[in-house]
């Protein structure tokens, strides 16, 4: 009965991979959100849906890609991976720009 | 959104009450405050926003000065599961989503 749950947990791969991570929640939200924690731990805004429509891109490289589905889905794609794109992922989402929900996190490292 | 400021880290000993000031002196009068806490390895959780009204919940207090310059975030009796960082930011109703600072990182201790 997890709020906003993304998947996997946790992610290990190499260099130059393309892997996705996948979001969905069940509180009935229409604006969903990618963001990015580093090392120094700024969490910072990457991407946002409200109703499948993109309406927030920061500035991000284009080996970035979000795909919304439907309104409960929001996932994550990226291609060829790099070293600094190693970082903790949290998915969230909210009622219009209400209060965020945000899921536990996906750990990439990249090698 | 205006900037806010936070000190680096706080101690509160578990059952005090725990004080988290936050400065946003170039607040605009649109712009509510919000908190926000990160447990370790866990995602942000909401704790509580407002705008000129201090405010309450079951997590915390929410006090705001009358000139919208500083607010404080008071959890009345910390315990141990307290221990997070905590993140205050301005934010209009019509603005979507933020970037979280540093905020400050609240050790709660036996």
């Amino acid at each position: 009965d997890t709020a906003v749950s993304q998947t996997p947990k946790y992610l290990v791969t190499q260099m130059g991979n393309d892997k996705s991570i996948k979001c969905e929640q069940n509180l009935g939200h229409d604006t969903m959100y990618w963001y990015k924690q580093d090392s120094k731990k700024f969490l910072k805004i990457m991407f946002s849906y409200n109703n499948k429509e993109l309406i927030i891109n920061e500035t991000v490289p284009n080996r970035f890609s979000p795909k919304s589905p439907d309104k409960a889905h929001l996932n994550l794609h990226i291609n060829s991976l790099e070293l600094g794109d190693s970082a903790v992922y949290f998915c969230a989402s909210s009622l219009s720009n209400e209060k965020l929900f945000f899921g536990s996190g996906t750990q990439l490292s990249v090698l | 959104d205006a900037k806010t400021t936070q000190p680096t880290s706080m101690d509160c000993a578990e059952g005090r009450a725990a004080n988290l000031p936050c400065n946003h002196s170039t607040i605009s009068g649109n712009e509510y405050v919000y908190w926000y806490r990160q447990i370790h390895s866990q995602g942000p959780q909401y704790i509580i926003h407002g705008l000129k009204n201090n405010e309450t919940n079951e997590m915390a207090s929410l006090i705001i000065t009358e000139d919208r310059k500083s607010s404080t975030l008071i959890l009345p009796h910390a315990t141990l599961r307290d221990t997070a960082v905590y993140y205050c930011i301005a934010l209009t109703n019509s603005g979507y989503a933020l970037n979280f600072g540093k905020g400050t990182s609240l050790l709660v201790t036996p």
